[in-house]
């Protein structure tokens, strides 16, 4: 079983904001990456870090974290943000790599 | 332009050893600072982290399959290799290859742990 515990499926209107959550003790500690996946494609990188998005993802992206909890936030969906998402982070330990089980995040 | 790509067999009998290579170009592994990592999807299932190395040999493997798994960097060559020993059909999966990059302040609070750059995948079925 995951460390990281993530809603399985999310659905928003287009153009709406979604907030994605992630939940675990190591996210008291350490923050979260978080990336984008789409049907046949591997994962991409969206955001990661107290504040870093990567070169050429939109600034819609944005991250945060407060306790035990890391989210990710797309504000004015768009049809092309439909996708898996998924936190990573560190375990407890702090020498383990650890993946949330997945969001699925359907655009209406 | 930094590009990973995975090779290797795409069929594996079980019970024998999956053997997986990563090909970096247009960086050298020895670059820093990042690690260089291995992660999987079972069809229509999540990411599992399969293990992290340095250049330098300093290696992180997940503790469900360390009595399995091997990972090494052969710098000459420039790639990463994965192994896999005693698969059964659960290790059925894409295996893609990533590099994750960190900093000294990683090691506290996490900032700046990211896969940034993956590899297209392999797809890698395990049977007879």
């Amino acid at each position: 079983s995951s460390e990281l515990t993530q809603d399985p499926a999310v659905s928003v209107a287009l153009g709406q904001t979604v907030r994605i959550t992630c939940q675990g003790d190591s996210l008291r500690t350490y923050y979260a990456s978080w990336y984008q996946q789409k049907p046949g494609q591997a994962p991409l990188l969206v955001f990661y870090g107290k504040n870093n998005r990567p070169s050429g993802i939109p600034d819609r992206f944005s991250g945060s974290s407060s306790g035990n909890t890391a989210s990710l936030t797309i504000t004015g969906t768009q049809a092309e943000d439909e996708a898996d998402y998924y936190c990573c982070s560190r375990d407890k330990t702090g020498d383990q790599k650890v993946f949330g089980g997945g969001t699925k995040l359907t655009i209406l | 332009q930094l590009q990973l790509q995975e090779s290797g067999p795409g069929l594996v009998k079980p019970s024998e050893t999956l053997s997986l290579i990563c090909t970096v170009s247009g960086r050298s592994i020895r670059s820093s600072p990042f690690y260089w990592g291995w992660i999987r999807q079972p069809p229509g299932k999540g990411l599992e982290w399969i293990g992290n190395i340095y250049y330098s040999g300093s290696v992180f493997y997940n503790p469900s399959l360390r009595s399995r798994v091997s990972i090494s960097t052969d710098v000459s060559e420039n790639h990463f290799s994965l192994n896999l020993g005693s698969v059964t059909a659960a290790d059925t999966a894409v295996y893609y290859c990533a590099r994750q990059r960190f900093s000294p302040q990683s090691f506290y609070d996490g900032s700046d742990d990211a896969f940034d750059i993956w590899g297209q995948g392999k797809i890698v079925t395990v049977s007879s």
